[in-house]
């Protein structure tokens, strides 16, 4: 059935290491998203992408890289730039400005 | 740029009592506002949405959000809470700038409903 998966569910890194989370959605959505949230402070968006190709810096996307070869995926890696990566990560497809649609997240915790 | 406030970061309720989570955005010529929920280590689940139309929109389990214009508010409520609605609030905006949108969303509220 459709829907947003995310894998895995839960990632542990060691400090200095890349770690790649992954998104994959197919319900023909254009624009995808990645979202940090950490307690008390909400969803922050770290990259969007409103087609293949294309993807926008959001607030929080120092340390943080991702990519966008195909319209079901959207992988992001957490590099050793990203000093504090420990949070639930949460990926989201729209199909425009009407709603969000959310996979149930990954939990990044560095060892 | 759209920000979103959520004014209480926790509620905690009796059980059948009503409750009240506010949501206040900044103001914007076009807007469209969500509430989101989430439980524990999942991801979030639309609640409800308004786009155009009528300021009072409904979900199917009991919640209700009014938009106000003149007061850029669009609260959450419910006249009877039950022990399953306990989980976090989150009151989102959709800004387009640029030809891009995404979606704003406030800081969160918890909402604890008590036997």
């Amino acid at each position: 059935d459709g829907g947003i998966t995310q894998s895995p569910k839960y990632l542990f890194r060691k400090e200095g290491q890349n770690v790649t989370l992954s998104c994959e959605q197919n319900l023909n959505h254009d624009a995808m998203y990645w979202y940090r949230q950490d307690p008390g402070q909400g969803l922050r968006l770290i990259y969007y992408s409103q087609i293949v190709n294309d993807f926008q810096k959001g607030d929080i996307a120092e340390g943080y890289s991702v990519s966008r070869e195909k319209k079901e995926s959207f992988p992001l890696t957490v590099t050793s730039a990203q000093k504090n990566p420990t949070a639930f990560y949460l990926c989201a497809s729209a199909p425009g400005r009407t709603e969000a649609f959310f996979g149930q997240g990954t939990r990044l915790t560095v060892v | 740029a759209q920000s979103v406030t959520q004014l209480d970061s926790q509620v905690p309720v009796f059980e059948e009592a009503p409750v009240e989570l506010r949501c206040n955005y900044s103001s914007s010529v076009s807007v469209y506002l969500f509430w989101y929920v989430q439980y524990p280590n999942q991801g979030l689940q639309l609640l409800l949405k308004y786009l155009s139309g009528s300021t009072l929109v409904e979900s199917i389990n009991g919640f209700e959000a009014e938009f106000n214009k003149s007061q850029t508010s669009f609260h959450l409520r419910k006249p009877s809470v039950h022990i399953s609605d306990t989980a976090e609030y989150f009151c989102a905006v959709s800004d387009e700038a640029g030809g891009y949108n995404k979606l704003i969303f406030g800081a969160g509220t918890r909402l604890a409903v008590h036997p």
